[in-house]
């Protein structure tokens, strides 16, 4: 069937620091692939997407390269900051059939000043 | 501006109790979900609709049933609410199940259910 591995949080950085979050999937076929990010006391909204492989989608200083080879779209950040704080989630669509958001469990961003 | 609107955002209900939690969209989508959210578990889907009158079982269904009366507005519905419904529910909408790559979805704000 289809899943998301995503690491395990917390994370916690100091602002500006480089951050990586890991994202792995299984899947049938070529899903699409997201990141959904939640802030405090909100639902999820869309940060970046990826259609198929090699795209690299973008948003808000927020990277992720959809990796068919390693079944990978890990999200990267060069400087994070205090507002970046929030938890992230890595989530894929199939492409075929019914299209059903399959969800990771999430990661916890903290960043300090 | 687009919007995936939850009735309430805080709900405390006692055990047994039915319990009707409400999502509207305004974005005239096909398709709207609800998932429940726990800490460690990420979202798991309950039940989905693709259509008016149409729902499908989610990963997690039991105790739980859905109404979709109307495109716009789809319903979650605990017969009799247990204390291990505690949780965040997500309602979520995308706009076709015939809609090609990298479909979005639009979320609620989440209503957080305590049942004692």
């Amino acid at each position: 069937g289809n899943s998301v591995t995503q690491m395990e949080g917390p994370v916690t950085l100091s602002e500006e620091a480089f951050l990586t979050i890991n994202c792995t999937y299984t899947a049938t076929g070529y899903p699409s692939l997201f990141w959904y990010v939640q802030y405090p006391g909100e639902g999820l909204q869309l940060l970046l997407k990826a259609t198929k492989a090699d795209d690299k989608g973008s948003n808000k200083g927020f990277e992720a390269t959809y990796r068919k080879e390693t079944t990978s779209f890990h999200l990267e950040k060069g400087s994070v900051q205090v507002s970046d704080s929030a938890v992230y989630f890595c989530a894929l669509i199939r492409i075929t059939g019914f299209q059903k958001l399959v969800f990771g469990t999430g990661t916890r961003l903290l960043v300090s000043p | 501006d687009v919007k995936v609107t939850q009735s309430s955002r805080y709900l405390v209900k006692r055990t047994g109790e039915k319990v009707f939690l409400e999502c509207v969209q305004d974005m005239d989508h096909e398709n709207m979900f609800w998932y429940r959210q726990d800490p460690g578990l990420g979202l798991r889907l309950i039940y989905f609709s693709y259509d008016v009158k149409m729902k499908e079982k989610g990963d997690i269904p039991e105790g739980y049933s859905v109404s979709r009366e109307k495109k716009e507005r789809f319903s979650l519905i605990l017969e009799s609410a247990s204390t291990n419904q505690t949780s965040m529910y997500l309602c979520a909408s995308t706009l076709s199940r015939l809609t090609g790559l990298g479909t979005e979805a639009f979320f609620g704000q989440g209503t957080r259910l305590t049942v004692v």
